[in-house]
């Protein structure tokens, strides 16, 4: 499975949007990217996954170039409850070997006041 | 729907006990993952089923880990005999069989058993 890379950490203040960047040249065709967040004694919650532009909700936007290298998931104004591990990872479309994520170490962001 | 259902939530052990750990995972999923987290290592994969047959257990560390999955809606970890380097949160996992595309969501995961093992 391919590997993705992002920062071990990150700092920011409340109310400020924040970036997190993730490369993973190595994405196959039918991969898509998918955001999961964890807060310290819980397990990994689903943000976000697309396959190509942009795809946003309610929680979180995703910006994927046109190569799909890399991506970035941005959160708008963010407060200190989205301090957490924010984690990048692949996931294949047709089910199978392709389903296991592969847990990197993540991102830990810590937002301050 | 409650979510994937781990039990117990903590469990303390002393080393050479067996320990048992127990998953219920979200109806109609086709497949169940089971994850530990440590510090050192991270969240690992260990061994993941479909359809309530084990798929790749590469990820097991030892003989002494054993997980079943009697039917679909329960799974067992069991670690025969427990050691102190067996502590760490064991977390599940389920999904639907296909990628849903509209991505309106993953991978659901339990709230983790945490094991100390002394």
């Amino acid at each position: 499975l391919a590997k993705t890379t992002q920062p071990i950490s990150m700092d920011s203040y409340e109310g400020q949007e924040v970036n997190i960047t993730c490369s993973h040249n190595n994405i196959a065709t039918n991969d898509y990217i998918t955001w999961y967040q964890q807060f310290p004694s819980q397990g990994p919650r689903f943000i976000i996954q697309g396959y190509k532009t942009k795809v946003t909700n309610e929680v979180a936007s995703l910006f994927i170039p046109a190569d799909r290298k890399s991506s970035t998931l941005s959160l708008p104004r963010v407060s200190l409850s989205d301090t957490a591990v924010y984690y990048c990872l692949l996931r294949g479309e047709y089910g199978g070997a392709t389903n296991k994520l592969i847990f990197g170490t993540g991102t830990l962001l810590a937002v301050q006041p | 729907d409650a979510g994937v259902i781990q039990s117990p939530r903590h469990e303390v052990t002393e080393m050479g006990q067996e320990v048992t750990l127990r998953c219920k995972p979200i109806s109609g999923h086709d497949y169940l993952f089971w994850y530990r987290q440590t510090m050192m290592r991270g969240l690992e994969l260990l061994i993941y089923f479909n359809n309530n047959v084990p798929i790749d257990d590469s990820g097991m560390p030892e003989d002494r880990f054993s997980a079943k999955m009697p039917n679909a809606s329960f799974s067992t970890l069991k670690i025969q005999p427990s050691e102190p380097r067996d502590s760490a949160v064991y977390f599940c996992a389920s999904i639907p069989g296909w990628l849903d595309r509209e991505a309106l969501s993953g991978y659901t995961f339990g709230s983790g058993t945490r094991l100390t093992v002394v």
